[in-house]
């Protein structure tokens, strides 16, 4: 069974740094592109970043970049979301997603999410 | 980037109708289309993929089709756990693109 799960989520200040990590599991985790997609409380749904199967490439919304940086262990089977300079209007549910094969940015599978909150 | 915009905003229907939701591209995306169901507090769901494609598991009363800018999701028979929102989604070039997402709600 696929599993994606999140953790690193929390309150952190403007201006604050948070790591966000997804262990993943019941898959090739070396095989998939993966991704990370927010959505802001009420709101819709954001794509934030995905990388490559063996992390040599990257892209970004334009709204994290410099900010953020997504990287993987596949040794560890783990997904992370460097988040520093947090904004408010970075508060969101974070979902860890596995791409679809053969179809990078379609999604198949979703964590659960993780909540971060930018606030003083 | 590429904007989506899906239509309507919200829906209402009943148990049995047969709905259709609307997307449309900024500019041609081929067949890079996918679609989206999310209940409130879980993670969203791919329902079609490349715009017409069904995924393994999802019912037959779902359907997708389009391509180049304008693109459909067709519900033929709505049942009570249809009642969601629903989102497109370009994966044709980076950064990918969400609709803003159609809510269906029971009249």
């Amino acid at each position: 069974e696929v599993q994606l799960v999140e953790s690193g989520g929390g309150l952190v200040q403007p201006g604050g740094s948070l790591r966000l990590s997804c262990a993943a599991s019941g898959f090739s985790f070396n095989s998939y592109w993966m991704s990370w997609v927010r959505q802001a409380p009420g709101k819709g749904l954001e794509w934030v970043a995905n990388i490559k199967q063996e992390g040599s490439e990257k892209y970004y919304v334009d709204s994290v970049k410099g900010r953020f940086t997504i990287s993987r262990d596949n040794a560890k089977n783990s997904l992370y979301l460097q988040m520093n300079s947090l904004r408010a209007e970075d508060t969101a549910v974070y979902y860890c997603a596995r791409d679809f094969s053969g179809l990078v940015g379609a999604i198949d599978y979703w964590g659960q999410g993780t909540l971060v909150t930018v606030s003083s | 980037d590429i904007q989506m915009t899906q239509s309507p905003s919200s829906l209402s229907a009943s148990v049995g109708d047969r709905v259709t939701i609307t997307c449309r591209a900024s500019q041609s995306i081929s067949n890079y289309l996918n679609w989206y169901q999310q209940k409130p507090g879980k993670a969203p769901k791919l329902l079609i993929y490349a715009a017409s494609s069904l995924l393994s598991g999802v019912p037959s009363r779902f359907s997708g089709s389009g391509s180049g800018t304008d693109f459909t999701l067709t519900i033929s028979s709505l049942q009570p756990e249809d009642f969601a929102t629903y989102y497109c989604q370009e994966s044709y070039s980076s950064p990918i693109t969400f609709g803003q997402g159609t809510r269906l709600e029971i009249k």
